[in-house]
């Protein structure tokens, strides 16, 4: 059964930094893998999905890259600011393309 | 605009109560979810449908009933039988393998 894993699980750091979230995947054969960002008590907003056969995805500051066969993938965000204080979570989609799967979180906080 | 509308915001449930959460999209999408979050754990999937009238479980089926009679439309039923039921609900709908919308979600808590 896919498993999703997400360090660290919480993240404070100074305006300006850049930083490097980690997701990690037990099985290998997914058919995309997504970034989303949660603001508290809020759904989840969609920031990057890279496909399977796909290295990379850039948006702005944001940077998503993925190794399949190490069932790993990280999120970089450039050049943070306080309003990049929220949860990011990561998500697979399986290769039947119906099941997601996502991890816990990180809780990033940017301090201005 | 086009999204997932969620309500109520906030529901409290009474001991042996049925509560049902609604969910209504104008995307146009096929496939719509349903997810339970508790604190500092991710998503775990209740149900999900991917055309009208037809509908799976997740993997947190048990408690829950989901309908699908309209492809807008994906109430969630949070029965008697759920004994832990107090968390935040999010529903989503997705074309494809495109990513997911989600709505702002229903926190629901017992009486």
């Amino acid at each position: 059964k896919q498993e999703v894993t997400q360090i660290p699980a919480a993240l404070s750091v100074p305006e300006g930094e850049n930083l490097v979230l980690n997701c990690s995947f037990t099985d290998s054969a997914i058919y995309n893998l997504q970034w989303f960002r949660q603001d508290p008590g809020k759904g989840l907003t969609s920031l990057l999905l890279i496909q399977s056969s796909q290295r990379e995805q850039t948006s702005g500051r944001l940077n998503a890259s993925l190794d399949k066969s190490s069932g790993r993938s990280t999120l970089y965000i450039a050049a943070s600011q306080p309003g990049d204080s929220a949860t990011y979570l990561c998500a697979v989609l399986d290769n039947y393309g119906q099941n997601f799967v996502f991890g816990p979180g990180t809780r990033l906080s940017v301090l201005p | 605009d086009g999204g997932i509308t969620q309500s109520p915001k906030y529901l409290f449930r009474k001991e042996g109560q049925n509560v049902t959460l609604s969910c209504e999209q104008n995307l146009n999408h096929d496939a719509m979810y349903w997810y339970r979050q508790d604190p500092g754990q991710g998503l775990r999937l209740i149900y999900y449908s991917q055309i009208v009238n037809d509908f799976q479980k997740g993997d947190i089926a048990e408690g829950y009933s989901v309908s699908r009679e309209k492809k807008e439309s994906f109430p969630l039923t949070v029965t008697s039988a759920q004994k832990n039921p107090t968390a935040f609900y999010l529903c989503a709908s997705n074309w494809g393998a495109k990513p997911q919308h989600f709505g702002d979600g229903t926190r629901l808590s017992i009486l």
